[in-house]
C-alpha cells in the first residue's frame, strides 16, 4: 500500500486553466505539506495542514489554494494557470510536526504550455 | 532568511570509493537536521534525524554527523555501489518551528560500476 499519493503524476494543460492535484496519505498522520520544487532542484514549501488546520501559508501567488476535507488529504487547487507554475509539487505528511521527518508522495509533474 | 547548502552540488565516484558531502546550517535555531535519500523517479526518503551536537548515525554503510555549534553536517557512504546513486537532501528544522523543513538543493552522486 502506498503510504502517500498523489493523482495525476503527470498533467500537461494550457495556460489559464484551472487544475487540481490531489493527495491522500494512509499513515495516520495530523501533518501533510505541499511542495514545490523549483527549477533549481530546491523543494520550496508552499502548505502546510494540521488536522484540517492552515498552518504554513508561504508566499504563494492566491491563485493556489489548499484544500484539506480530512486529515487524510490535501488537495491543491490552481487558478488561471501560468506559463511559470511548470514544475514538479509533492505532497508529504508527518506525525504531528516534521520533527521524526516528512513521508513524500511520488510527485506530481504539471506542465503549462 | 534561513539557508541551508549543500557541497558538493555533484559527485561522480567508482564503485567501492568512499564518499562524503556536505550540509550547512544556521548554527542558532536549531532543532533538528534530517537527511534524505531521493532516487530518480522516485520521492525523497529519509535516512536520519540528527538532533544532538555530537550525533552520529549510521544505516549500513551510510552514516553522518552532527556539529550544531559550527553549523555543519557531513554524510559518509563507505564502498559507494551503483544503488546509492541519488540525490541527497538535508533539511534543517529550526527551533522556532512551524513544522517548516528548510531544504538543501542536494548532492547528486552517481556511482559508476
Amino acid at each position: 500500500d502506498t503510504a502517500v499519493s498523489q493523482t495525476p503524476k503527470y498533467l500537461v494543460t494550457q495556460m489559464g486553466n484551472d487544475k487540481s492535484i490531489k493527495c491522500e496519505q494512509n499513515l495516520g498522520h495530523d501533518t501533510m505539506y505541499w511542495y514545490k520544487q523549483d527549477s533549481k532542484k530546491f523543494l520550496k514549501i508552499m502548505f502546510s495542514y494540521n488536522n484540517k488546520e492552515l498552518i504554513i501559508n508561504e508566499t504563494v501567488p492566491n491563485r493556489f489554494s489548499p484544500k484539506s476535507p480530512d486529515k487524510a488529504h490535501l488537495n491543491l487547487h490552481i487558478n488561471s494557470l501560468e506559463l511559470g507554475d511548470s514544475a514538479v509539487y509533492f505532497c508529504a505528511s508527518s506525525a504531528r510536526d516534521s520533527f521524526y521527518g516528512q513521508y513524500f508522495g511520488p510527485g506530481t509533474r504539471l506542465t503549462v504550455t | 532568511i534561513l539557508n541551508v547548502e549543500q557541497s558538493p552540488q555533484s559527485l561522480h565516484v567508482q564503485e567501492g570509493d568512499s564518499t562524503n558531502f556536505t550540509c550547512s546550517f544556521p548554527s542558532s535555531n536549531f532543532y533538528a537536521l534530517h537527511w534524505y535519500r531521493w532516487e530518480t523517479a522516485k520521492s525523497p526518503e529519509a535516512l536520519f534525524v540528527m538532533t544532538l551536537n555530537g550525533d552520529e548515525k549510521k544505516k549500513g554503510r551510510i552514516s553522518a554527523t552532527l556539529n550544531t555549534k559550527e553549523g555543519y553536517s557531513y554524510l559518509y557512504i563507505k564502498g559507494s555501489q551503483p544503488e546509492d546513486s541519488a540525490t541527497y537532501l538535508c533539511a534543517f528544522y529550526p527551533s522556532s518551528n512551524t513544522g517548516k523543513l528548510i531544504f538543501g538543493q542536494g548532492t547528486t552522486l552517481q556511482v559508476k560500476p
